[in-house]
């Protein structure tokens, strides 16, 4: 089992609407959950970060984190074409540098 | 702006031949790291340095080393390129410290092996 579960997709969806990404994992020692954002042939882009479990939104982006259910979401309301990307979710326990684990990626296709 | 900017953009190389990928930050940041990313694949992290304290995953393979001869710069050197390892490799920095910092990522370098 990988430490960290993510539908690798694709998904499509029309524009204009909500799109619910998600991520599943195993270590509770983790921390720290980013959710980064890869154009094609470009480097991931961080979108949100949170620490410990809650919610946090940033714009059209809302993060959530449920450490009980060691289940992680990144929501996208009001989706555009420039949406379309690969999202990785993204997570640590911290000691000393921040070691990311990474999931597998999701493939979001924004249809105009 | 501040930045992780890593070159050569896409690198050739043959099979066997020694290449070295080279990263640059503004940022000043403590950490730099190395991850391998095959396609649909996730990033893979090679190893890191914490300043100048050199961190090797356990699976990383031999065939590739590192070198930080500044805060500012750091090269992957790939002694005996496979078939397997074509990939883009990204390069990543971050603050460190006792609280968490997350990664910026430079643009990669993706890698071909003929």
């Amino acid at each position: 089992q990988k430490e960290v579960e993510q539908d690798p997709g694709p998904l499509s969806v029309p524009e204009g609407a909500i799109v619910s990404l998600n991520c599943t994992y195993s270590n509770s020692a983790f921390q720290y959950f980013m959710w980064y954002r890869q154009y094609s042939r470009k480097g991931p882009e961080l979108l949100m970060y949170t620490y410990s479990s809650g919610n946090k939104e940033d714009g059209r982006f809302t993060a959530q984190v449920d450490k009980s259910s060691k289940y992680i979401s990144l929501f996208i309301r009001d989706s555009q074409p420039s949406d379309s990307a690969t999202y990785l979710c993204a997570m640590s326990d911290l000691q000393g540098a921040q070691k990311l684990v990474f999931g597998q990626g999701t493939r979001l296709t924004i249809n105009p | 702006d501040a930045m992780v900017i890593q070159n050569p953009r896409y690198q050739v190389t043959q099979f066997g031949k020694p290449v070295t990928l080279s990263c640059s930050q503004t940022l000043n940041h403590n950490v730099m790291y190395w991850y391998q990313q095959k396609s649909s694949q996730a990033p893979k992290l090679l190893f890191h340095y914490y300043d100048k304290d050199f961190n090797n995953e356990a699976d990383t393979p031999d065939n590739f080393q590192s070198r930080r001869p500044n805060t500012s710069f750091c090269f992957l050197d790939i002694r005996s390129p496979g078939l397997g390892d074509a990939a883009m490799y990204l390069c990543a920095t971050s603050r460190g410290g006792g609280r968490g910092s997350p990664l910026h990522f430079g643009n990669g370098t993706r890698l071909t092996v003929t």
